[in-house]
């Protein structure tokens, strides 16, 4: 059973513009949650963090929200560059452990 | 430069003949793990460990075996692979805070 859930498996976007990546999540046991970036050919790479105690985190021109309510949190990218066009993952911790999402291809056009 | 490196990058082997896949990193991370990726779900954890000798199960673990004897070192092992074991592998250590994981560049791995 998927404990993270990211629905839209694609997203374009025009260079400049906000790019907007949303993640669901169903249990609430979860202390941390983060993205990677992940380019064809690659491993993913670690971009943004936020724990489970606070709403908002921003580094540069990403920003990760956090709403525990909902159990939803979001990737803001802005502005967007075509070196931003990949798959992002959003993931969960707890218990030493890491649950994924399946992934969302984002196209930045120029 | 630090590195977390898998071998090999691609495999293909026949149904029930043992394979390993080493990963090793080189920033004396604590924690290391193993993931498969597979169309339409994501990234599963296979196994994880906390520590030298200490290993334990993440989300996905049947059919595989891990070990970890030193600090850098975290091999994969099938000991009777089969095609349901047809994946794409990723390796990942961290320290500290074991959220921001390095991963390797991934193994494909063919199980005919």
């Amino acid at each position: 059973d998927q404990q993270v859930k990211q629905n839209s498996p694609s997203l374009s976007v025009q260079e400049g513009r906000i790019s907007i990546l949303n993640c669901d999540y169903t249990n609430s046991m979860f202390d941390y949650f983060l993205w990677y970036k992940k380019y064809p050919a690659e491993g993913p790479t670690f971009l943004i963090s936020i724990s489970s105690i606070k709403d908002k985190n921003e580094d540069g021109r990403f920003t990760v929200f956090l709403n525990k309510s909902a159990k939803h949190l979001s990737l803001h990218i802005v502005p967007s560059q075509p070196g931003d066009s990949a798959v992002y993952f959003c993931a969960a911790y707890t218990g030493n452990q890491f649950y994924f999402g399946t992934g969302t291809s984002l196209t930045v056009i120029p | 430069e630090a590195q977390v490196t898998q071998n090999p990058r691609y495999l293909i082997t026949v149904t029930g003949k043992k394979l390993t896949v080493t990963c090793s990193q080189n920033m004396n991370h604590e924690y290391m793990s193993w993931y498969r990726q597979d169309p339409g779900l994501g990234l599963r954890q296979i196994y994880y460990s906390m520590n030298v000798e200490v290993t334990d199960k993440g989300d996905v673990p049947e059919g595989y075996k891990v070990s970890r004897k030193e600090k850098r070192n975290f091999p994969l092992i099938l000991e009777s692979p089969s095609p349901n074991q047809t994946s794409l592998y990723f390796c990942a250590s961290s320290s500290g805070g074991p959220w921001t994981q390095y991963f390797g560049p991934g193994t494909r791995l063919l199980v005919l």
